[in-house]
Order: structure tokens, then C-alpha cells, then sequence
């Protein structure tokens, strides 16, 4: 019923290195958004894409995050490089519209530890 | 600065009765939305209700809010073992365009002991 699909579920990477997350939401919804939560803490905004544009990423926390969405579709989230305070879980959300009626669905997550 | 606050932080109970979790905001809001998530999932949700919106109905669940007070409840009426979970309020705001976005609160952990 969420419409979106992340992958991969779960990661361990080494701090330094490169990770790149993927989210594919349901076709039809311009909608997609990046959120986190890292350990003991709440489920921050990251960004907002309409189609490909990026619409508000001012949740980004730093340059070492990047997030793509290639033609409209499927979006990418990179980390690099790695750091431990990445550790946390990255959910992907899409949504029709952004009216008073938008209901936003979320992905299951992938769930990132860097050690 | 933080916008959803929920309250409790935790709450236990046994099975059949019910649960109230309460949320509180700071600033204007266009819609209101509680989430469930159980352990290592994602993030489900439960309900929607919009800022002109006083008391909305899904099966056991029962949500207000309160625009005046900035605050929300869910009530999850006969809980059952597998409600338990956290539950989270998160606040949508349009601040212009098709700028829209949530902003979550901490979250409510609800234990249903059988």
C-alpha cells in the first residue's frame, strides 16, 4: 500500500566510504521525499523533489549528502564519505500532490550503520 | 525548532483497553498526520486529518485536534497486542507553492500487554 520501495534494506559500511541508497515510489506521484532518523533522535526532512527539481532541500545536513532523481522516477540519496553520526535509518516517502489533502506514504527505510 | 511533541513519551496497557496518545505543535499547520511504526519497519500510516478538521474516524482510531490549542490526540479504542509500536504525530505545512512538507515529533512508544 506505501507505493515505495527502498533498497537496500539495511548496509554496514566502514567510515570513509561511499554508500548510495535508492528509492523507487509508485509512478504518477511527483511527489518524493527524503527523511532520516539517526539514533535517539526524530525523523528529520532531508529534501523534496517535485519530478526531477528539487523543491526544498534545506534539510540536508551537509555537503556530503546528494540526492538525485533522474527523470522524474526513481531517486538516489549518496553519502560520502561516510560518517558514524550517519548511522540511522533513511526512509523515502512519495505523495499525488501537495495540497491540504496530501497524504504523504513512506517506505519501509534502509536502515544505514557505519562502523 | 522542534514542531510535534508527543505525550507520553511511553505507555503500557493491557489488552482491551484503550490508548490515548497527545500531540502538541508550536506553529500553523494545513494538516495533521499520525504514523505507526513497528520495530525495524517503516513507517505506516494511520490517518490524516486537515487544519478546518475537528475529530476524524478510522476503524478503532480516533484523532482530534484542536487548532486553537495547537494540539492532536489519537485514541486507538479495544488495543490489541499488535498495536503495539510507536506512534507519531507529524504536521504538514504548505509555506508556499508546492512547498509542502511534515515535521515530526518524537514519538510515542505504546506497549499492549496480552
Amino acid at each position: 500500500e506505501a507505493g515505495v520501495t527502498q533498497f537496500p534494506s539495511h548496509s554496514v559500511i566502514e567510515k570513509g566510504q561511499t554508500v548510495t541508497l535508492r528509492c523507487d515510489p509508485i509512478s504518477g506521484h511527483d511527489n518524493l521525499y527524503w527523511y532520516r532518523r539517526v539514533m535517539g533522535k526524530e525523523i528529520k526532512f532531508l529534501l523534496h523533489f517535485v519530478k526531477e527539481s528539487k523543491q526544498d532541500e534545506s534539510g540536508m545536513p551537509n555537503n556530503r549528502f546528494l540526492a538525485e532523481r533522474t527523470g522524474g522516477t526513481y531517486s538516489t540519496l549518496k553519502v560520502q564519505p561516510a560518517e558514524l553520526e550517519d548511522s540511522g535509518v533513511y526512509f523515502c516517502a512519495r505523495s499525488q500532490d501537495w495540497t491540504i489533502r496530501n497524504t504523504i506514504y513512506f517506505g519501509e527505510g534502509s536502515w544505514l550503520t557505519v562502523v | 525548532s522542534q514542531q510535534g511533541e508527543e505525550d507520553p513519551q511511553a505507555l503500557s496497557i493491557q489488552e482491551g483497553e484503550n490508548a490515548t496518545m497527545n500531540c502538541s505543535y508550536k506553529t500553523s499547520i494545513n494538516n495533521l498526520q499520525w504514523y505507526r511504526q513497528n520495530s525495524g519497519r517503516g513507517l505506516v500510516h494511520l490517518i490524516l486529518i486537515r487544519s478546518n478538521e475537528r475529530e476524524k474516524h478510522s476503524g478503532r482510531l480516533r484523532v482530534t485536534l484542536d487548532t486553537s490549542k495547537k494540539s492532536s490526540s489519537l485514541l486507538i479504542t479495544a488495543s490489541r497486542a499488535a498495536d503495539t509500536a510507536s506512534y507519531f504525530c507529524a504536521t504538514g505545512l504548505n509555506s508556499g507553492g508546492s512547498n509542502y512538507k511534515l515535521t515530526f515529533g518524537k514519538g510515542t512508544l505504546l506497549t499492549v500487554n496480552p
